[in-house]
């Protein structure tokens, strides 16, 4: 099956700086998901991906699917207490079934 | 807002117990799923379930796993005997329908298998 590899696993940021996680697959991804889970909480849907080069933003948040459709990114600016969890690409199989998850971001935040 | 949810939020049991993990899912929702996740890792899929029956399921999902529909809210996840590989975050999901669309979770219910 399909198969995500997130890095880093873990993200140590100053508030206020900028940090990027990365998730890659060795094939084609028909679309990539982006999901942040909180300290003790469930996955929370962010954006979905479905275009080569596609690139959308949440406030602080842009997301940017690779042109080969085989990685895909996160960046967060001006990074804030908030967003102190963990970060998974997710990619939705072949019969819009299942989602197959990345390994996670971690991030932490030092104030 | 519509939400996913799951009791019991926690569950402690014995090795070799019977468990069942019980889920409402969204009400216009069609397509519903389990997912586990051990303390630290990722999130991992178990099974899907669709118009009754199981589309897909992952090797985790072995004999001693059940999924069921009982009525028209409820979303059953049963595990006939527990080992204590077990413990873990149960989250379900849900969606409206086939692809393009968000799977919304619950909140989970945290097992510890002793």
């Amino acid at each position: 099956g399909q198969q995500v590899m997130q890095i880093p696993q873990y993200q140590h940021v100053q508030e206020g700086e900028d940090f990027t996680t990365y998730c890659n697959s060795s094939t084609t991804l028909s679309n990539i998901q982006w999901y942040k889970q909180r300290p003790g909480g469930h996955p929370v849907f962010l954006i979905q991906l479905v275009k080569s080069g596609e690139v959308k933003k949440q406030k602080r948040l842009t997301f940017q699917f690779g042109e080969a459709k085989k990685n895909s990114s996160l960046h967060i600016t001006a990074t804030q207490t908030t967003d102190v969890g963990t970060y998974f690409c997710a990619v939705e199989g072949a019969a819009g079934n299942k989602l197959t998850f990345g390994g996670g971001t971690r991030v932490l935040v030092k104030p | 807002e519509p939400e996913v949810t799951q009791t019991p939020s926690h569950q402690v049991t014995q090795m070799g117990q019977e468990v069942i993990l019980r889920c409402v899912p969204i009400s216009n929702h069609l397509y519903f799923y389990w997912y586990r996740q051990i303390l630290g890792q990722k999130v991992e899929f178990l099974v899907s379930f669709y118009n009754n029956e199981i589309s897909e399921k992952s090797e985790i999902f072995d004999d001693q796993f059940s999924v069921e529909r009982p009525d028209g809210s409820n979303f059953t996840l049963k595990i006939r005997s527990t080992k204590l590989e077990d413990s873990a975050m149960y989250f379900c999901a849900s969606k409206r329908k086939d692809v393009s669309e968000t799977q919304y979770f619950g909140p989970g219910t945290r097992l510890l298998v002793l």
